[in-house]
């Protein structure tokens, strides 16, 4: 099976444009999470879809957001780019393994805002 | 709320050397527990996981065990290569909820 895809892999942009990633989960997974990664902050969760609906949500402002669609691909979009959304973004799809939901990460995309 | 202690990096061995990354947690009641590893710009590639207490996760001759007793979960490997330097972070989660990440340690080994 092909895994987590991402694109774009690199990405710049400047402050207060609005930017979209896009995530393609493995097949036949439902659930689509997204995580920000910096060196300040580490890894933090954005926020989760399962069936096009947002399941679960994390302590980022509303300029982020996300949408998924019947295929399961899902999108996350920052408005009004601030310096500080600079970052590694993953995205991964998540199954049942061995009765455990597991994760499973894409390679990421990179987002430096000038 | 849940959170995710690694012990500080950068940690740096010699081939061959015996790895230990200790990784403790706090959680109420009891996680599922990740080791995911992160090599040079890529993302993050599942290592192992251990679902409930004394459970071994084990994974390209890397091991941690589930201790419910000392909320650990420390990832060891016998021998340790230099294609093995990367970041390594651990994790924990419940049923279909995000995952809590620790820091990470930052692991290079000399040939």
């Amino acid at each position: 099976k092909a895994g987590v895809t991402q694109t774009p892999r690199y990405l710049i942009k400047t402050r207060g444009q609005q930017v979209t990633l896009s995530c393609s989960p493995i097949s036949g997974h439902r659930s689509v999470s997204w995580y920000q990664q910096t060196p300040g902050q580490g890894l933090q969760f954005l926020f989760e879809y399962f069936s096009e609906t947002q399941r679960n949500k994390g302590n980022f402002p509303g300029r982020f957001s996300g949408r998924q669609f019947s295929n399961s691909r899902s999108e996350m979009n920052v408005s009004t780019l601030e310096l500080g959304d600079s970052a590694l973004y993953l995205c991964a799809s998540s199954a049942q393994l061995a009765g455990v939901e597991t994760q499973y990460f894409g390679p990421g995309t990179r987002l430096l805002v000038l | 709320g849940n959170s995710v202690t690694q012990m500080e990096g950068p940690v740096t061995l010699s081939e061959e050397a015996f790895l230990t990354i200790n990784c403790t947690y706090t959680a109420t009641g009891y996680p599922s527990l990740f080791w995911y590893v992160q090599y040079p710009g890529e993302g993050l590639q599942l290592l192992l996981k251990a679902t409930k207490a004394d459970d071994k996760g084990s994974n390209k001759g890397f091991e941690a065990t589930y201790r419910k007793e000392t909320t650990s979960f420390h990832l060891e490997k016998g021998s340790v290569q230099v294609s093995d330097s990367a970041v390594y972070f651990c994790a924990l989660s419940f049923g279909n909820e995000k995952l809590t990440f620790g820091t990470g340690t930052r692991l290079t080994i000399i040939p």
